[in-house]
C-alpha cells in the first residue's frame, strides 16, 4: 500500500541549531515533492517544491533534498528560530497530479 | 489578489442534518482540492475537481459526501445526514493550471452535536 511517513511526531531543538525533518514514501513514483508549514488553527502554507530530477533546493534558511533511490526527502531549517515552531508537512503528487500529505512533524524551537 | 476563501469558518450541525461547505479559489485558479483533518492528524485527501469535472474522488466516502465545482460560483462540499465522526476541519486548496503548489484556505471547522 502507499505510505508517506514523516519522522517523529515531534521534534524539539534549541534556537540556532539546524532542524532536520524526514519524509519517506512507499509505492509512489512522484514527479515532485512539496513541503508545507501549518500553524495551529490555520491552513498549510506552501514552502518549497523539488522535482525528481533535482537533488537539492534552497530558499533562504530552508534546504530540501530529494533522493528517488532512497525514496526520501530531507527538510532542513538552519539557524532555527522560535518563530519556526510549527508543523511541517511533506506532500507527493498522486496519480492525477493531486497531492497526498504525510501526517506532519511538529517542530518546537526553544529559545 | 484575495486568497482562497472558505465559509463558514465554523459550522455546528446536529446529527442527521446536512452540512454545506463553500470554497472560492484564488482568482485564475481552475483546480480545487478538498481535505479533511482530524485533531493531531495529517491532511487526508478527499477530492480533486476542475471546473464542472471531478478528476479524482478516491478519498471521499461513497455515501453521504459529494462535491462540485460549477462553471460559476464556489466549489461546494456537501455532507448529508452528518454523524459525530464527520466532526473535523475541512480545508480547501486551489492551484493554477501551470504549477503544482497549492494555496489553502483557512478551513471550515465542522462540529456535529
Amino acid at each position: 500500500s502507499q505510505k508517506i511517513e514523516q519522522n517523529s511526531e515531534a521534534l524539539n531543538i534549541q534556537e540556532g541549531k539546524t532542524a532536520t525533518l524526514t519524509c519517506n514514501y512507499t509505492n509512489y513514483s512522484p514527479a515532485y515533492l512539496q513541503w508545507y508549514r501549518q500553524d495551529p488553527g490555520r491552513g498549510p502554507v506552501f514552502l518549497l517544491l523539488i522535482r525528481e530530477n533535482e537533488k537539492e533546493k534552497r530558499k533562504e534558511r530552508l534546504k530540501v533534498t530529494f533522493d528517488t533511490t532512497l525514496k526520501q526527502s530531507l527538510f532542513h531549517i538552519t539557524a532555527s528560530q522560535p518563530a519556526d515552531s510549527a508543523t511541517y508537512l511533506c506532500a507527493l503528487d498522486g496519480n492525477n497530479n493531486d497531492m497526498r500529505f504525510g501526517a506532519g512533524t511538529r517542530l518546537t524551537v526553544k529559545p | 489578489n484575495a486568497g482562497v476563501m472558505q465559509n463558514p469558518r465554523h459550522l455546528v450541525r446536529r446529527r442527521g442534518q446536512e452540512a454545506r461547505l463553500r470554497c472560492s479559489p484564488m482568482k485564475g485558479h481552475s483546480h480545487v482540492y478538498w481535505y479533511r483533518q482530524l485533531p493531531e492528524e495529517g491532511l487526508k485527501f478527499m477530492v480533486y475537481l476542475q471546473k464542472e469535472n471531478i478528476i479524482d474522488e478516491s478519498g471521499m466516502p461513497k455515501e453521504r459526501f459529494s462535491a462540485e465545482f460549477p462553471k460559476e460560483g464556489p466549489s461546494i462540499l456537501r455532507i448529508q445526514q452528518v454523524v459525530r465522526g464527520d466532526s473535523a476541519a475541512y480545508f480547501c486548496a486551489s492551484s493554477p493550471l501551470e504549477t503544482y503548489e497549492q494555496y489553502f484556505g483557512p478551513g471550515t471547522r465542522l462540529t456535529v452535536t
